[in-house]
């Protein structure tokens, strides 16, 4: 079945620094990829969303990058802002599963003012 | 926010007792998710159900079952709880179309002493 690796597991950054994460999934049929940002006793919260016909999508400081190829996709956040702290998960969705999500296992970002 | 709601939000109980939790759909979506999120793994989907009856199962779905007789309405149920079990469980929701965003509820904590 489908595998989501993701990395790093946490990452440190000044504040106004660029942050970037990465995930590698294992089915060449994923055709959908979300990136959740979870907050300290919170929900996962939908920040970006990326489908395969597509290779870059952008929303204002965050963007995602996909390589359908060498099977990985990037979150990029840029300014980073102390706000920006929390844990961000990747996810690969397959053709025709009814929609399930495979996640990665999660980056913790730490933005210090 | 879309509109779920998780039910109890807190729960502690003891092994061995059947335990059921409620998510509440206003939305009217199709697709239901149950997910547990422990520390290390992510979020892991449970079961999940693309209509009314109709439901099928997640990566770590031993110990668990769901029913849907309603569209708004998806029930978890351990029949039997073990310390194993023990996580927050989070409901999420999508439309009636592939590839599209989930939409997490807010969390069920559970403790199973």
């Amino acid at each position: 079945g489908e595998n989501v690796e993701q990395h790093p597991s946490t990452l440190s950054v000044q504040e106004g620094d660029s942050a970037v994460i990465k995930c590698t999934y294992s089915d060449s049929a994923s055709n959908y990829f979300p990136w959740y940002k979870q907050e300290l006793g919170k929900r996962p919260q939908l920040i970006i969303d990326i489908r395969s016909n597509v290779g870059e999508k952008k929303d204002q400081r965050i963007a995602v990058t996909l390589n359908k190829t060498a099977k990985h996709f990037s979150l990029h956040i840029t300014e980073t802002q102390p706000e920006d702290s929390a844990v961000y998960f990747c996810a690969a969705s397959i053709r025709n599963q009814g929609g399930k999500l495979i996640f990665g296992q999660g980056t913790e970002l730490s933005v210090k003012p | 926010d879309a509109g779920i709601t998780q039910s109890p939000r807190h729960k502690v109980t003891e092994t061995g007792t059947p335990v059921t939790l409620r998510c509440h759909q206003t939305e009217n979506h199709r697709y239901m998710y149950w997910y547990r999120q422990d520390p290390g793994h992510g979020l892991r989907l449970i079961h999940y159900s693309y209509g009314v009856k109709d439901t099928d199962k997640g990566e770590v779905s031993d110990g668990y079952s769901v029913s849907r007789s309603k569209t708004e309405d998806f029930l978890l149920t351990l029949e039997s709880a073990t310390s194993s079990q023990t996580s927050v469980y989070f409901c999420a929701i999508s439309e009636d179309r592939i590839n599209q965003p989930q939409h997490f509820g807010d969390g069920t904590r559970l403790s199973i002493l």
